[in-house]
């Protein structure tokens, strides 16, 4: 069964860094980009990014640029994403989400629970 | 980025109704439009992808259909489990962009 368990909730304040988990498994890690979706309280669905585990090569919306990195370590099959400069408009909660393969890497067939991101001083 | 419009915001819809839920484009997307079911408190859930593939274990009584910019999601039949927020995805062009969804309540 794949699985995907993001860690728990965060809080930060504003300025600093947080760091989000995903460890996967059920499925070979490397052959699946993950993908990471941020969802705003009472919002929608905002695509943030994906990273290729297997090389390391990531692909970000504009907005996320400066403010996520995602990488992903295969010894653990893990992926994570670091968010910066934490503001109020970071208040959220994040998904990671497996990608298909190929053409398909927004085909994200299993999702994580979702962790909570709380900005407060 | 390509924008993602929802229609409607709110559905209202009885048990054993055949539901329509629509999603337009502000460009072709070729048909990298996928669908996804939020119940409240939940991860998404993917129901079809790629215009009208179901997702292996979803019911079938979840149909899509569309090309070029106009994408719909039906289903069939409503059931009371099917009370969530449907969110359009388009996968054509980077960014992904989502729709800002559709909620579907009981009448």
């Amino acid at each position: 069964e794949v699985q995907l368990q993001q860690s728990g909730p965060e809080v930060g304040r504003p300025g600093s860094s947080v760091k989000i988990s995903c460890k996967a498994s059920g499925y070979t890690f490397t052959d699946y980009v993950m993908n990471w979706v941020k969802q705003s309280p009472g919002q929608g669905l905002e695509w943030i990014g994906w990273i290729d585990p297997e090389y390391g090569s990531t692909d970000y919306a504009e907005k996320f640029k400066k403010k996520a990195t995602l990488t992903a370590d295969t010894s653990s099959n893990t992926a994570y994403i670091q968010l910066s400069s934490l503001t109020s408009e970071d208040t959220a909660t994040y998904f990671c989400a497996r990608g298909l393969p190929g053409y398909n890497y927004g085909v994200m067939d299993a999702w994580g629970q979702g962790a909570s991101v709380t900005v407060s001083s | 980025d390509i924008q993602m419009t929802q229609s409607p915001s709110v559905l209202s819809a009885s048990v054993g109704d055949r539901v329509t839920l629509n999603c337009k484009a502000s460009q072709n997307i070729n048909k990298y439009l996928n669908w996804y079911q939020q119940k409240l408190g939940e991860a998404p859930k993917l129901l079809i992808y790629n215009t009208n593939n179901l997702q292996t274990g979803i019911p079938s009584r979840f149909s899509g259909s569309g090309s070029g910019t106009d994408y719909t999601l039906t289903i069939s039949s409503l059931q009371p489990e099917d009370v969530a927020t449907y969110f359009c995805f388009q996968h054509n062009s980077w960014p992904y962009t989502f729709g800002a969804g559709t909620k579907l309540e009981l009448k």
